[in-house]
């Protein structure tokens, strides 16, 4: 079945270290986001991609770092910059980045806290 | 400025009765999209249901159903026939053309929806 995967499902982050978030989809979707959802609230964009090796920074970017080498692959990587990273993390994709009757697709989710 | 409103933090329902979920946006722009989700308790977003600003009917997926008040910004999503699996948190969603490439999608505050045997 065509879908998003997020990897890990949990993940804890020690002081001063960078962690990275899997996302894959086989949707042959053009564009990725990037979600942090904290409890009790919306989601809020951190990053999004249109296209391969194109990417654009979201609503709340800092402390945070992106690639798009693979279609179907747009990792996110939390530096040790980010200084409140506990939060659940939501990968999602779209057939293209614009077009207002096209929904987002979402991933499981990832569940990061520091240590 | 807030642009989706949803002021239901935690609603309450019997197991098969009907529910309205409130839901109120605001934009400038004429054409636009609106979106609910419902997020379980463990994590997915689903996408339930879809109504586009031009849509002259009002959505409706099996269960789901979307009242949609253009003049009054709103997009309340209606659940019938609830059951013990609707139990979870709703998104409302807005998606604006944007002046660039990129069309925005702003999330509501999510409410939290319990349903009652």
């Amino acid at each position: 079945d065509g879908g998003i995967t997020q990897s890990p499902k949990y993940l804890f982050r020690k002081e001063g270290q960078n962690v990275t978030l899997s996302c894959e989809q086989n949707l042959n979707h053009d564009a990725m986001y990037w979600y942090r959802q904290d409890p009790g609230q919306g989601l809020r964009l951190i990053y999004y991609s249109q296209i391969v090796n194109d990417f654009q920074k979201g609503d709340i970017a800092e402390g945070y770092s992106v690639s798009r080498e693979k279609k179907e692959s747009f990792p996110l990587t939390v530096t040790s910059a980010q200084k409140n990273p506990t939060a659940f993390y939501l990968c999602a994709s779209s057939l293209r980045i614009w077009g207002d009757n096209q929904p987002q697709h979402f991933g499981d989710g990832t569940r990061l806290s520091i240590l | 400025a807030q642009k989706i409103t949803q002021t239901q933090p935690g609603m309450f329902v019997q197991e098969k009765e009907a529910v309205t979920l409130d839901c109120t946006y605001d934009t400038s722009d004429q054409s636009y999209g609106l979106f609910w989700y419902k997020q379980p308790s463990s994590g997915e977003m689903i996408f339930l249901i879809y109504q586009g600003s031009y849509d002259e009917q009002n959505a409706t997926e099996g269960r789901y159903s979307l009242n949609f008040q253009k003049a009054r910004k709103s997009a309340n999503l209606v659940i019938s026939a609830s059951q013990l699996g609707d139990s979870a948190m709703y998104f409302c969603a807005m998606r604006e053309l944007m002046k660039t490439s990129y069309d925005k999608v702003i999330f509501g505050p999510g409410t939290s929806l319990s349903v009652i045997p």
